[in-house]
């Protein structure tokens, strides 16, 4: 699976949208770029995933560039209970989860 | 839809006792769960991904007699921390891939903090 790089930790007043960027320059063409968040002491919640196209569901909106090397998590109206660890994940899709080092967000009021 | 529990959410043990932690898919079935452990501050390490029916196969550095998986059926795994040590003490956390027509594909349980003593 293709490794991601994602800052260590990023800060995101409330109400404000949240970027988080993920970089997998080496993914290849049958890998989805999946997001997860752990919010302290919590399992793992599923956030959304894509291929090619840009994705939005309830939670977030996820943009993949056209040569596919990096993407970004948006939070559009980010909350105190959004504050939590995020994985950026690549991975083929029936493949286990492999995670890295996340990125720390903190929404302050 | 596709909730996993997990259980307990909490344990305390001696050392040298033996500690086991149930996986269960509520509302699915799971041919294959997935257990992780994570240490304070850390992310999660994949220990081992249980088929039903079959062995377990476990991340190299992972002692397969220490952490003994058993996934009898489509809806429970479960992990036994065989001869618990203070180094053992962690967060463990399992996970059930979902049918594939599901958004995302993994649910995770909610985690069990062992302690041993």
């Amino acid at each position: 699976d293709a490794k991601t790089t994602q800052p260590p930790s990023m800060d995101c007043a409330e109400g404000r949208a949240a970027n988080l960027p993920c970089n997998h320059s080496t993914i290849s063409g049958n890998e989805y770029v999946y997001w997860y968040r752990q919010i302290h002491s919590q399992g793992p919640q599923y956030i959304i995933h894509g291929l090619k196209n840009n994705e939005t569901n309830e939670m977030a909106s996820l943009i993949i560039t056209e040569d596919r090397k990096s993407s970004t998590l948006i939070l559009p109206h980010a909350t105190l209970r959004d504050t939590a660890v995020y994985y950026c994940i690549v991975k083929t899709k029936g493949d286990k989860l492999i995670f890295g080092t996340g990125t720390r967000l903190q929404v302050f009021p | 839809g596709a909730v996993v529990s997990q259980h307990p959410s909490w344990v305390i043990c001696k050392s040298g006792t033996s500690v086991k932690i149930e996986c269960r898919s509520l509302d699915f079935q799971a041919t294959t769960m997935f257990w992780y452990r994570q240490f304070p501050k850390q992310s999660l390490m994949l220990m081992a991904t249980s088929n039903e029916g079959s062995k377990a196969t476990y991340e190299q550095g992972v002692e397969k007699d220490k952490f003994l998986i058993n996934h009898a059926s489509l809806t429970l795994s479960t992990l036994t921390v065989t001869s618990a040590h203070p180094e053992d003490s962690s967060f463990y956390i399992c996970s059930a891939r979902r049918p594939m027509r599901g958004p995302g594909g993994y649910t995770f349980g909610s985690g069990t903090r062992l302690t041993v003593v």
